[in-house]
């Protein structure tokens, strides 16, 4: 009931396209939903996160859609630019407790 | 705001040799850090949450004795990988929370990449 379950493993998109991460979640007491960023080498940087009151939140090209009733959420990424590549990792906590992961999205954009 | 440091940002050790590691919080006090561990391609393994002056929680799996977890004051806590072996090879990261910074977020330190020869 802890899990976070992520998809896809992989993903492939060209410049300029819309890269979409998946997420859904089983504990209805998560209160608190972050994606992070991270790059080969360092440690993950927060990217957008949001709370399940709202149903989507938006930050420059990044977008979290979230649907409490269906306990998914995802991260949509527009206009997707080269330097976007990166791994990708949805997370969900409940109150200061521990963050739970995703297994991570490797995304790819080709120029 | 909310900067978190780690020290050494690599270290290469010969077995069975204690390697330490720091993480600091910069700019805050930190009442509870955590420390994460990640392999090649995989996402982050929690090891132990720490609060400032009380022994560390481990998670299931992992030797307490092995990874020792110090939280000695709002702004440091220490990992100490003893008796190193090439098994232990992997990125260490720590994150640090504090409930008067931000109710949920935990902010991620830089990592330290520990290779064991």
């Amino acid at each position: 009931q802890q899990q976070v379950k992520q998809s896809p493993q992989s993903l492939i998109v060209q410049k300029g396209g819309i890269s979409i991460i998946n997420c859904a979640y089983e504990n209805t007491a998560f209160d608190y939903f972050p994606w992070y960023q991270q790059f080969p080498g360092k440690g993950p940087a927060l990217l957008i996160a949001i709370r399940p009151d709202v149903s989507e939140k938006k930050e420059g090209r990044f977008t979290i859609s979230f649907n409490k009733s269906a306990k998914q959420f995802s991260l949509h990424i527009m206009d997707s630019q080269p330097g976007d590549s990166a791994t990708y990792f949805c997370a969900a906590v409940q109150g200061a407790q521990k963050l739970v992961f995703g297994q991570g999205t490797r995304l790819t954009i080709n120029p | 705001g909310a900067v978190v440091s780690q020290h050494p940002s690599w270290v290469i050790c010969k077995s069975g040799t204690s390697v330490k590691i720091e993480c600091r919080s910069l700019d805050f006090q930190a009442t509870t850090m955590f420390w994460y561990r990640q392999f090649p391609k995989q996402s982050l393994m929690l090891m132990a949450t720490s609060n400032e002056g009380s022994k560390a929680t481990y998670e299931q799996g992992v030797e307490k004795d092995k990874f020792l977890i110090n939280h000695a004051s709002l702004t440091l806590s220490t990992l100490t990988v003893t008796s190193a072996h090439p098994e232990d090879s992997s990125f260490y990261i720590c994150s640090a929370f504090s409930s008067s910074v931000s109710y949920n977020e935990q902010f991620f330190g830089p990592g330290t990449r520990l290779t064991v020869l």
